[in-house]
């Protein structure tokens, strides 16, 4: 089945480790997008890809850094310079940056640095 | 892209509809209304869109306003699993950017 796909579910870590969240997609979209959710608080933008080897930061790139190598995989990883990493990171892909075009999402990472 | 707001909480009554409300009032003429849900702890998932017309699918009703500056989402029959955080975002046609999340409107619905 097609679809957008997050791993693991669940992740945890100590602090001062990077940590990377996978998500693969085989939608055959350009776009792909990382955001973060904090509890009780809607989603925010990390990072966003349109094509291959092309990535921009979004609102709170500080501290995550990606890369887009292939089209149909955008990993994240978590760096140790991120202060507060523990939250629900949820990916999503899309046919591209046009408006009328739907966004679809991964089940998300939920990580807990302790 | 445009701001929205949307009141914190609803709550309806199993079997009704329910009639969520959104206010777009900077909206510029390129940008479509979105919405998605997101159940507890699961990634967000696609409803409807629209442009300027009103749009119906099989889980919803979207109706825009002539002015375009509001918007309601209609589940006509809601189900106790339609209880979920519902969000109204307006994106630019050809945006680089992703769709911009603001808090949304927790459904209740109530047995």
């Amino acid at each position: 089945d097609g679809g957008i796909t997050q791993s693991p579910k669940y992740l945890f870590r100590k602090e001062g480790q990077n940590v990377t969240l996978s998500c693969e997609q085989n939608l055959n979209h350009d776009a792909m997008y990382w955001y973060r959710q904090d509890p009780g608080q809607g989603l925010r933008l990390i990072y966003y890809s349109q094509i291959v080897n092309d990535f921009q930061k979004g609102d709170i790139a500080e501290g995550y850094s990606v890369s887009r190598e292939k089209k149909e995989s955008f990993p994240l990883t978590v760096t140790s310079a991120q202060k507060n990493p523990t939250a629900f990171y949820l990916c999503a892909s899309s046919i591209g940056g046009r408006g009328g075009t739907e966004a679809f999402f991964g089940q998300g990472t939920r990580l807990t640095v302790v | 892209d445009a701001k929205t707001t949307q009141p914190p909480s609803m709550d309806c009554a199993e079997g009704r509809a329910a009639n969520l409300p959104c206010n777009h009032s900077t909206i510029s003429g390129n940008e479509y209304v979105y919405w998605y849900r997101q159940i507890h702890s699961q990634g967000p998932q696609y409803i409807i869109h629209g442009l300027k017309n009103n749009e119906t699918n099989e889980m919803a009703s979207l109706i825009i306003t002539e002015d375009r500056k509001s918007s309601t989402l209609i589940l006509p029959h809601a189900t106790l699993r339609d209880t979920a955080v519902y969000y109204c975002i307006v994106r630019a046609s050809g945006s680089a950017r992703q769709l911009t999340f603001g808090s949304g409107t927790q459904l209740t619905v109530l047995p």
